[in-house]
């Protein structure tokens, strides 16, 4: 198993643009989850799935969109990015024990 | 509402001592904690679970201690290594969100 992969693992943006940060996972867990890590804080949880075709928002929704059409992925867009969207994103799945298994993260700059 | 903080932002103990990182929470209807490691470059990685039906849980090297009368959680870490190295978060699970606190970087000093 690949477990959790993500990409890209690094990228640059300029103000305004658009971009899709993917994520997908080959573990057949219903529950997918994105984070974003700013420098010296724990995670916060933007957006989460608990299964293909139902999305809900989390603390941090605001500029961020997500889909889940198949179980695999779970793609985040980010619709028109800002620089307080700088930050480190992590993708992850849970199984029906409440583990949680992270992604190794993309990494986000917007100028 | 929900928050979940650790006592001190950073630890640094010598090779060989054991550690002991502390977490409060505020959400006494909470009911399951994990503990998270985190290495520089890395997404964390699960480490042990607690269930608020429990006062302590053993795995190998390491202990979470959960006291639910003053909402706090606990990791040691037994004969730390430089291995050990890493930021450390506690987290409250509820239905399968977790709340993350802000995490203790622990250093081992060989």
């Amino acid at each position: 198993n690949a477990g959790v992969t993500q990409t890209p693992k690094f990228q640059v943006l300029k103000t305004g643009q658009s971009m899709t940060l993917q994520c997908a996972q080959d573990m057949n867990h219903e529950y997918m989850s994105w984070y974003r890590q700013d420098p010296g804080m724990g995670l916060r949880l933007i957006h989460y799935s608990v299964g293909a075709g139902i999305t809900d928002q989390g603390e941090v929704p605001n500029g961020y969109n997500v889909s889940r059409s198949t179980t695999e992925d779970f793609p985040l867009r980010l619709l028109s990015a800002a620089p307080s969207q700088t930050s480190v994103y992590f993708c992850a799945s849970t199984n029906r024990y409440n583990e949680q298994f992270f992604g190794p993260g993309t990494r986000l700059t917007v100028l | 509402g929900e928050s979940v903080g650790l006592h001190l932002p950073t630890l640094s103990v010598q090779e060989g001592d054991n550690s002991i990182i502390n977490c409060a929470y505020s959400n006494s209807a909470s009911d399951y904690f994990i503990w998270y490691k985190q290495e520089s470059g890395k997404g964390p990685q699960f480490i042990i679970d607690i269930r608020s039906n429990m006062d302590k849980r053993q795995g190998q090297r390491v202990t979470v201690l959960l006291n639910k009368t003053v909402k706090h959680l606990s990791l040691q870490i037994a004969a730390t290594q430089p291995g050990d190295s890493a930021v450390y978060f506690c987290a409250e699970v509820n239905a399968g969100k977790s709340t993350f606190g802000d995490g203790t970087t622990l250093t081992v000093k060989p």
